[in-house]
């Protein structure tokens, strides 16, 4: 079945580090994929997302590449801060519009 | 737009108690909403799909008599936890699609923390 596959975590960089989280996905058909973050304490948040292959979706310095041919969507930042420490998961939508997430990767940026 | 609000925020309740959380869509009409379940420190496990005017469509595994969801208008879908137990602890978080069949992104509930003593 459709599934999602991150990076076990927990993560820890120091401020302005780059950032790496790998995800990738099995899925019949033609997914999007999204990044979501978590905040301590908080609901969900959609980071970015992609809806076709190729696509880059991009937001407050995260970026993320559809890459079909390796089903992957990994997640990364420049230079990260200390206020962007949070779980963030990887998710796809499946053509019966049933949004599937990864296990969430925790992250903690020290200063 | 596409703010999503659930009521309550946490509740607590004592061990055979029914609890209700409220999922509503504040601006914009949801035809499908989507019920999760988060325990600590793990991911969002959809439990059912709730489509408006007729019956939710539960994942395997998930009880449908002891949770049960209604979905009676555009903005508003309800989840009840009936007979709860302390197994039923959990982060309950809803969501909505927006856009009709062709929506491409759900928008989420704060969440609701549920506590059974």
């Amino acid at each position: 079945g459709d599934s999602v596959t991150q990076m076990e975590g927990p993560v820890t960089l120091s401020e302005e580090a780059f950032l790496t989280i790998n995800c990738t996905y099995t899925a019949t058909g033609y997914p999007s994929l999204f990044w979501y973050v978590q905040y301590p304490g908080e609901g969900l948040q959609l980071l970015l997302k992609a809806t076709k292959a190729d696509d880059k979706g991009s937001n407050k310095g995260f970026e993320a590449t559809y890459r079909k041919e390796t089903t992957s969507f990994h997640l990364e930042k420049g230079s990260v801060q200390v206020s962007d420490s949070a779980v963030y998961f990887c998710a796809l939508k499946t053509s019966y519009d049933k949004v599937i997430f990864g296990p969430g990767t925790s992250l903690s940026v020290i200063p | 737009g596409a703010v999503v609000s659930q009521h309550p925020s946490r509740v607590i309740c004592k061990s055979g108690t029914s609890v209700k959380i409220e999922c509503r869509s504040l601006d914009f009409q949801a035809t499908t909403m989507f019920w999760y379940r988060q325990f600590p420190k793990q991911s969002l496990m959809l439990m059912a799909t709730s489509n408006e005017g007729s019956k939710a469509t539960y994942e395997q595994g998930v009880e449908k008599d002891k949770f049960l969801i209604n979905h009676a208008s555009l903005t508003l879908s309800t989840l009840t936890v009936t007979s709860a137990h302390p197994e039923d602890s959990s982060f309950y978080i809803c969501s909505a699609g927006r856009g009709g069949a062709t929506y491409n992104e759900q928008f989420f509930g704060p969440g609701t923390r549920l506590t059974v003593l």
